[in-house]
């Protein structure tokens, strides 16, 4: 079993609605990720928090507005999405990359919510 | 800047054979480090395996073993006796310390997608 877990699993939306992502991990990680992921392409960096804070915005439409209440707590809020946002959305912890001793430190990545935007 | 090329897209093979996904990077960076990820149909990514650039040991573990070369910059994943079960799309991903504030960035390759048949 994933030591990540998101909410839900499948999300079908339209295009005026508003509704969360939601991750939650226990590891004790300090760093969290989004990641959006089409079909068949490799994952793609949106957001990082290190400290509950965000660090990192790869330039991310404002539709997407990711929120980390707590260390263990992870949210991304969707609004007035585009059908071409449809996607897995993956989110990922690990320890926060900043010194030499945790360069090698792995992500840990959740199942995924796969979202569909009608 | 730095790339992943996994130039394997789909590879098929028979129960119990062998087979060798390849993975080549390109980085300036003379510290960085190497992952291997798994993603099965389920979507979640699982952590297979790390390896830094100063630390050329092969590595085998179970059925699995890798092979990295920093002579001609790869970083390539053999399976041995495949099983069903290894079915999935896999990843490689590069990280780079050049930045400390872009360290928390995975560069991944387009994956590969090995089917593995009765």
């Amino acid at each position: 079993d994933t030591e990540v877990t998101q909410t839900p699993k499948h999300l079908v939306m339209g295009m005026t609605n508003k509704k969360s992502l939601k991750c939650e991990q226990h590891m004790g990680h300090r760093a969290m990720y989004w990641y959006k992921q089409k079909a068949k392409k490799p994952p793609e960096l949106m957001f990082v928090y290190s400290y509950e804070k965000l660090s990192i915005n790869e330039s991310v439409p404002s539709r997407f507005s990711p929120e980390c209440p707590n260390s263990s707590l992870l949210n991304l809020h969707l609004h007035a999405l585009q059908p071409e946002d449809s996607a897995l959305y993956l989110c990922a912890s690990s320890q926060v990359i900043s010194t030499k001793a945790s360069y090698n430190s792995p992500l840990h990545f959740g199942n995924g919510t796969r979202l569909t935007v009608t | 800047a730095q790339k992943v090329t996994q130039a394997q897209t789909e590879i098929s093979v028979v129960e119990k054979e062998d087979v060798t996904l390849d993975c080549v990077y390109e980085t300036r960076d003379t510290t960085y480090y190497l992952f291997w990820y798994k993603q099965p149909p389920s979507g979640e990514l699982v952590f297979l395996i790390r390896r830094n650039s100063f630390d050329e040991q092969n590595e085998i573990s179970g059925r699995y073993s890798w092979n990295f070369q920093k002579s001609t910059s790869s970083f390539n994943f053999t399976i041995t006796a495949s099983q069903v079960v290894d079915s999935a799309v896999y990843f490689c991903a590069l990280r780079t310390t050049l930045n400390t504030g872009t360290a928390s960035k995975l560069t991944f390759g387009t994956g590969t997608r090995l089917q593995v048949m009765l």
